[in-house]
């Protein structure tokens, strides 16, 4: 059974930095393309970012909001997924969800970690 | 950046009705990076169809959805106590995934 446990979140002041991971298991992770999803309280989807298995040369793509003061990475010896938020606004408070991307949809979704940014 | 649109915003039914969702886009998007989840209250999204038309693992044979180009339907043949939530599409195009803003089906 695939799982995805993100972890890290929390409360954070207005330029500040946090790390969120997302432990991932029932699945080869190495081989995986992973992306981070997020929803803001009461609000829609939005995709953040997404990395590539480095088989398939392990690049990176994220979306305009974030681009710059985010960064995906990935630690296949550890089946760990990270996301690096500096800079944060209040704008990006969210759940952040951990997500397995196969053939361009999210197949399977993590619980999510709730990341709050204000002073 | 293709931008989705969903309606209606709110579809308001009662159990053992039929909904259909639709999903437009600004320029056409390939089926096969065309996908629609289902979300509860509290809960993570879950996959429900994928390259428009295929039913994820698990999901029951009356979600069904359909459409090319720029118009996408998600169709719920007999609504259940368990579907109602809200359902979002989402496409992939030019190394970037878009949602759509989603669409709340509740009961009448």
């Amino acid at each position: 059974e695939v799982q995805l446990v993100e972890s890290g979140g929390g409360l954070v002041k207005p330029g500040g930095s946090l790390r969120l991971s997302c432990a991932a298991s029932g699945f080869t992770f190495s081989n995986a393309w992973m992306s981070w999803v997020r929803q803001a309280p009461g609000k829609g989807l939005e995709w953040v970012g997404r990395i590539k298995s480095k088989a398939d040369g392990g690049a990176t793509d994220y979306a305009a909001p974030v681009k710059g003061r985010f960064t995906i990475s990935r630690d296949d010896s550890k089946n760990t997924l990270y996301l690096q938020m500096n800079s944060l606004k209040t704008e990006d408070t969210a759940v952040y969800y951990c997500t397995v991307v196969s053939g361009f949809r999210f197949q399977h979704w993590g619980q999510g970690t709730l990341v709050t940014v204000a002073s | 950046e293709i931008v989705l649109t969903q309606s209606p915003g709110t579809l308001s039914l009662s159990p053992g009705e039929r909904a259909i969702l639709s999903c437009r886009a600004s320029q056409s998007v390939s089926g096969t990076y065309l996908a629609w989840y289902q979300q509860k209250p509290g809960q993570a999204p879950r996959l429900l169809i994928y390259g428009a038309s295929s039913r994820a693992a698990g999901i029951p044979d009356r979600f069904s959805g359909s459409g090319s180009g720029t118009d996408f339907t998600l169709t719920i043949s007999r609504l259940e106590p368990e579907d109602f939530a809200v359902y979002y599409c989402q496409q992939y195009g030019s190394s970037s995934f878009t949602f759509g803003p989603g669409t709340k089906v509740d009961i009448k």
